[in-house]
């Protein structure tokens, strides 16, 4: 069965702190997603990346940098968390752009909370 | 700027009636639609998708319509069950693009 991970379901940080969620894939996906989802805002895209070392800002990029050392993994990371941070991360991969069998597989999420 | 649009935050419906949720956008160059159903403390996980070059796509109990013409489309869940329970997200892509998602819709299904 085909898996997006992430590495923590939970965190709790302090403000301040730097932050790093790990997601990894095993399906040899070229592209990889980090959203948030807050409620009645839906999903919203971060950063992107459609290749190792290749990363495009999202729609809310403001507070986070990512990482794409290996096509396997993505990191997201706060460098400097504050509380309007606090939210619920969701990885995602997909083989290709636009095509109709190349749907999303997200990971379970983590749920950070910022203190 | 939305381009994908879900009204209804929340929809309450009793079990073994239909559930519709819906979902209108702007963007004509939309050729894709999908539809993502997410559990709290779980990921969203693809539910039924439809190309623009259909009106209309069955899965079981999960059926998806399209109207072009208005940019909407629906999800239409018969007979709904509890485990259904869940807040769904319509999202829609231009080929080539990538997906862009609603706000969702929380639908609760009472026995």
């Amino acid at each position: 069965d085909v898996k997006v991970t992430q590495s923590s379901r939970y965190l709790v940080k302090r403000t301040g702190e730097k932050v790093f969620l790990e997601c990894v894939q095993d399906m040899d996906h070229e592209n990889m997603f980090w959203y948030r989802q807050d409620p009645g805002l839906g999903l919203r895209l971060i950063y992107f990346s459609y290749d190792v070392k290749m990363k495009e800002k999202g729609d809310i990029p403001e507070g986070y940098s990512v990482s794409r050392e290996k096509k396997e993994r993505f990191s997201l990371i706060l460098e400097s968390a504050s509380t309007n941070q606090t939210s619920m991360y969701l990885c995602a991969s997909s083989l290709g752009f636009g095509d109709p069998g190349y749907g999303y597989t997200f990971g379970s999420g983590t749920r950070l909370t910022v203190v | 700027d939305q381009q994908v649009k879900q009204n209804s935050p929340s929809l309450s419906v009793q079990e073994g009636r239909i559930s519709i949720l819906n979902c209108d956008y702007t963007n004509s160059m939309f050729d894709y639609f999908l539809w993502y159903k997410k559990y709290p403390a779980e990921g969203p996980t693809f539910l039924i998708s439809i190309s623009s070059i259909k009106d209309k796509n069955e899965d079981g109990r999960f059926t998806v319509f399209l109207n072009k013409s208005a940019k909407h489309l629906s999800l239409h869940i018969v007979p709904s069950q509890p485990g259904d329970s869940a807040v769904y997200f319509c999202a829609a892509t231009p080929r080539g693009g990538k997906l862009i998602f609603g706000q969702g819709t929380e639908l609760s299904v009472k026995p």
